[in-house]
């Protein structure tokens, strides 16, 4: 069964370093997502991609970050200027139709901002 | 806005059990609604949806509209079972995010 892949699993930065998550979501899949994860909170939406823009963004979502689509296969989350508050796992998922199918997770990528 | 609730961090019952995990949710339109679970070290994953109306793993979840509720209920937990359990909502709509409430962890104890 096809899965969405995450790299790295472990990122650990300084302080107001950049940093780019990555993701490769499935293959025939339309909406991309990241969703966010403190350690001991709730699984957070940050933002959802689809037709090569942003169909939503949360509150979260602020202008330290953004997405790309920058080939076929890849879909990108950048901190700009990471902070300690950052630290969290980062969770790729993707759909086939948006609202009306369910989510396939990777299997995150454990961000440590230092 | 749309709100999903758990109202347990944490559920322990004894292998064999019945178990009862609670979802309520707030939405004013018709949601779609999930279970997720995340076992040790694994990925988020679907466990069912309430438009499928299916049995996965003997677990099952009846959308009550009435009651703004889709609890989890399984008749005779197993060891197995033990992981995070979440209750996720998504309005019907496309590119519209899912939203998911604070998790449950079930411990299934021998």
């Amino acid at each position: 069964e096809p899965e969405v892949t995450q790299t790295p699993s472990h990122q650990v930065t300084q302080m107001g370093q950049e940093v780019i998550l990555r993701c490769v979501p499935i293959s025939n899949h339309l909406y991309f997502y990241w969703y966010r994860q403190i350690l001991g909170q709730k699984v957070e939406f940050l933002v959802s991609f689809y037709n090569n823009e942003i169909s939503e963004k949360s509150e979260i979502f602020d202008d330290q970050f953004s997405v790309e689509r920058p080939d076929g296969s890849n879909f990108t989350l950048k901190i700009r200027s990471t902070k300690l508050e950052d630290s969290a796992m980062y969770f790729c998922a993707s759909n086939r139709d948006g609202g009306n199918s369910p989510l396939h997770f990777g299997n995150g990528t454990r961000l440590t901002v230092t | 806005a749309q709100r999903v609730t758990q109202p347990e961090k944490l559920l322990s019952v004894f292998k064999g059990a019945p178990v009862e995990l609670k979802c309520n949710y707030s939405y004013s339109g018709s949601p779609e609604l999930f279970w997720y679970v995340q076992y040790s070290r694994q990925r988020l994953q679907l466990l069912l949806r309430h438009i499928s109306r299916e049995s996965i793993k003997g677990f099952t979840a009846d959308l009550n509209k009435g009651e703004t509720s889709f609890h989890l209920k399984k008749p005779f937990a197993q060891e197995e079972d033990s992981a995070m359990y979440y209750c996720a909502l998504s309005p019907r709509g496309y590119g519209q995010n899912f939203v998911f409430g604070p998790g449950t962890r079930l411990s299934v104890l021998p």
